[in-house]
């Protein structure tokens, strides 16, 4: 069974700095990789995806990813951050072949103004 | 239109009641999904239905009896719940591909916020 871990469960930083936050999955085959996130009271959105192709993905509101498939990871970065950024960030991984999306534990991300 | 839509938004019920959870999409995804969140936890898989078949039960308890009666539309049945089970309820959809296979994003709706007495 895949698993996926997020090794910052709380971040905290000032508007303009810049954010990255870690994901790592375990799992040996394709993998179809995504970065969801969950504003407060709103429902979860997807920010970014990658099915294949460039590692590098560029999603919405100014985030990326890379994935670096030798070290299974797929690390979300911004490079300056808003309060509007505040949320819960959420890693998730599905197998290619499957229906199935496992999410990471959780990154929540306050930024202050 | 790019949005899933659960009812109702807030439910509250006892151990004995029968309740049930809805949800549509009208994106014309042929799979569905219903997760459970507890507060400050990831979403943990329930239930997926492909074309309408239920393809993955992750070890669900019975008391959940999910139904997808068409395309469009998914239901939680709820029945003799513990308050355990309160938790955010959410519905998502997405292509599953020829092969049934999922080949694009999901998309999930605003939950609904279940309370067990």
């Amino acid at each position: 069974a895949q698993s996926v871990s997020q090794h910052n469960h709380h971040v905290i930083l000032s508007e303009a700095a810049s954010l990255e936050l870690g994901c790592n999955y375990s799992y040996g085959g394709t993998v179809n990789l995504f970065w969801y996130v969950q504003y407060p009271g709103q429902h979860l959105q997807l920010l970014l995806k990658y099915f294949s192709g460039d590692p590098l993905v560029k999603g919405i509101k100014g985030f990326e990813a890379e994935f670096i498939k030798s070290k299974f990871s797929f690390n979300l970065r911004k490079p300056s951050v808003q309060w509007s950024d505040t949320a819960e960030y959420f890693c998730a991984v599905r197998e290619a072949a499957g229906n199935k999306l496992t999410f990471g534990g959780g990154t929540r991300v306050l930024v202050k103004p | 239109d790019t949005e899933v839509t659960q009812t109702p938004k807030h439910l509250v019920m006892g151990m004995t009641n029968k309740k049930s959870l809805k949800c549509e999409q009208h994106m014309g995804h042929r799979a569905m999904y219903w997760y459970k969140q507890k507060a400050k936890k990831p979403p943990e898989l329930m239930f997926v239905y492909s074309y309408e078949k239920l393809s993955i039960n992750e070890s669900v308890p019975s008391r959940f009896s999910p139904e997808c009666p068409n395309s469009s539309l998914l239901n939680l049945h709820l029945h003799a719940l513990q308050p355990e089970d309160s938790a955010l309820y959410l519905c998502a959809s997405s292509h599953p591909g020829t092969s049934g296979r999922a080949i694009d994003e999901q998309f999930f709706g605003p939950g609904t916020r279940l309370t067990v007495l």
